[in-house]
């Protein structure tokens, strides 16, 4: 069955600090895997897209790792800002069939002052 | 701005009423779609529209109806609605030829259905 999980649920960390958002897959055949941020009350906005061949993609405070192995990916965000507090839904992509996109349920993450 | 627009934003309707909810991608996509979110769920797809001829119809029930008039613009017409299909409906568009297949999403309509 093809599956997007993600952990935490939630998460509240100071501002300032380093956090790590984790996402594990079992989509098959892989064709590649989306972060995307979603401001509450907003559209979700796509961060990084990683492929199978690339390990690790920065854009910015935000760093997606993947591991295509273990069928898992993080996302890592350096020196967090009150702005970053958002969801973050991971998303796999299937390299076949109509309905190729999976999603996770996303991580709620709170960056308090 | 992601260069989809939804409106309305917020819509509050009884369960009798008839709405419709708008989507306009201004980014030259072939492909539109209709996404519904609700709390601590996946986003769950409805409708895929793709060089304008529908290609994905999810198993959503018939009281919710989609309209793509063009490759820029898509409906979604709603009509004796449930409450629980109160949620947040998001309205994305791609270029189905892209390698990537990028959504591009808007802002959202956050329905209500009393």
């Amino acid at each position: 069955k093809n599956q997007v999980e993600q952990s935490p649920q939630s998460l509240i960390i100071l501002e300032g600090k380093n956090c790590t958002l984790q996402c594990n897959y079992t989509v098959s055949p892989f064709s590649n895997l989306r972060w995307y941020k979603q401001d509450t009350g907003r559209g979700p906005v796509s961060l990084t897209i990683m492929t199978f061949s690339e390990n690790t993609k920065s854009n910015g405070r935000y760093t997606a790792t993947l591991d295509a192995d273990t069928k898992q990916s993080s996302l890592h965000i350096t020196a967090s800002q009150l702005s970053d507090s958002a969801s973050y839904i991971c998303v796999v992509s299937r390299q076949t069939g109509a309905n190729n996109l999976f999603f996770g349920t996303g991580t709620r993450l709170t960056v308090i002052p | 701005e992601t260069g989809v627009t939804q409106t309305p934003r917020h819509l509050v309707m009884g369960m009798t009423n008839k709405k419709s909810l708008k989507c306009e991608q201004h980014l030259g996509h072939n492909a539109m779609y209709w996404y519904k979110q609700s709390a601590k769920k996946p986003l769950e797809l409805m409708f895929v529209y793709s060089l304008e001829e529908r290609v994905e119809n999810n198993s959503v029930p018939s009281r919710f109806s989609p309209e793509c008039p063009n490759s820029s613009h898509l409906f979604l017409h709603l009509h004796t609605l449930q409450p629980e299909d109160s949620a947040l409906y998001l309205c994305a568009s791609s270029q189905v030829t892209s390698v990537s297949g990028e959504l591009f999403f808007g802002e959202g309509s956050r329905l209500t259905v009393l």
